[in-house]
């Protein structure tokens, strides 16, 4: 059975503390690793998509890496406006497109 | 932001009364999801669908049905519902072209008294 930890749980950061949010994963072929942004009361945003090991993506003050067995979520000098819950999810091999999800990390950046 | 709307945004309802929920998209995207989003769960599929009339199961199908009569309408119901359905519902659609990246709507909040 596919399955994603995302860890820790909850996280509070300084403005212009950088630190990591971890997503390990287990699934039987990795077609996919994605990353989500959910602010309140809001749909989740789609932030970046990894496919092998190696591979990074970046985009502003965030940058996703991905092992064969994790992803790490980078945040550089976060500010409050980065504060939401990160999603983590994986694509199994197999075509049928479906999602596996964490729980997520929320994160709090204060000022 | 990707052309996706539900309806209703929120809804209270009592036990054993029948619920549909609306998900339409402008993308003509193929695939779509419903997904429920619940505290200490994440967000579960319940079923999903990749194309007119062809639907699927999700990890959490029970209690849910779903139709899929064009391409840009995913309707979800619950046929008698539940005080457990309570929950935020989340439709999702993402195309054959490219990465296969879901984009998700705003959410309808149900609430099953």
């Amino acid at each position: 059975e596919d399955q994603v930890t995302q860890s820790p749980e909850a996280l509070r950061l300084q403005e212009g503390e950088s630190s990591s949010l971890n997503c390990s994963y287990t699934v039987s072929g990795l077609r996919g690793l994605f990353w989500y942004r959910q602010d309140p009361g809001k749909g989740p945003e789609f932030l970046f998509t990894l496919y092998s090991a190696g591979e990074e993506k970046e985009k502003e003050r965030l940058k996703a890496t991905l092992t064969k067995k994790e992803s790490f979520l980078h945040i550089t000098a976060p500010k409050p406006e980065d504060s939401a819950t990160y999603l983590c999810a994986v694509q199994a091999q197999g075509g049928s497109e479906k999602l596996v999800f964490g729980k997520g990390t929320k994160l709090t950046v204060n000022p | 932001d990707a052309g996706i709307t539900q309806s209703p945004r929120h809804k209270v309802t009592e036990t054993g009364t029948p619920v549909t929920l609306r998900c339409h998209q402008t993308e003509n995207h193929r695939y779509m999801y419903w997904y429920r989003q619940d505290p200490g769960h994440g967000l579960r599929l319940i079923h999903y669908s990749y194309g007119v009339k062809d639907t699927d199961k999700g990890e959490v199908s029970d209690g849910y049905s779903v139709s899929r009569s064009k391409t840009e309408d995913f309707l979800l119901t619950l046929e008698s519902a539940t005080s457990s359905q309570t929950s935020v519902y989340f439709c999702a659609i993402a195309s054959t072209i490219g990465y296969n990246e879901q984009f998700f709507g705003p959410g309808t909040r149900l609430t099953v008294l």
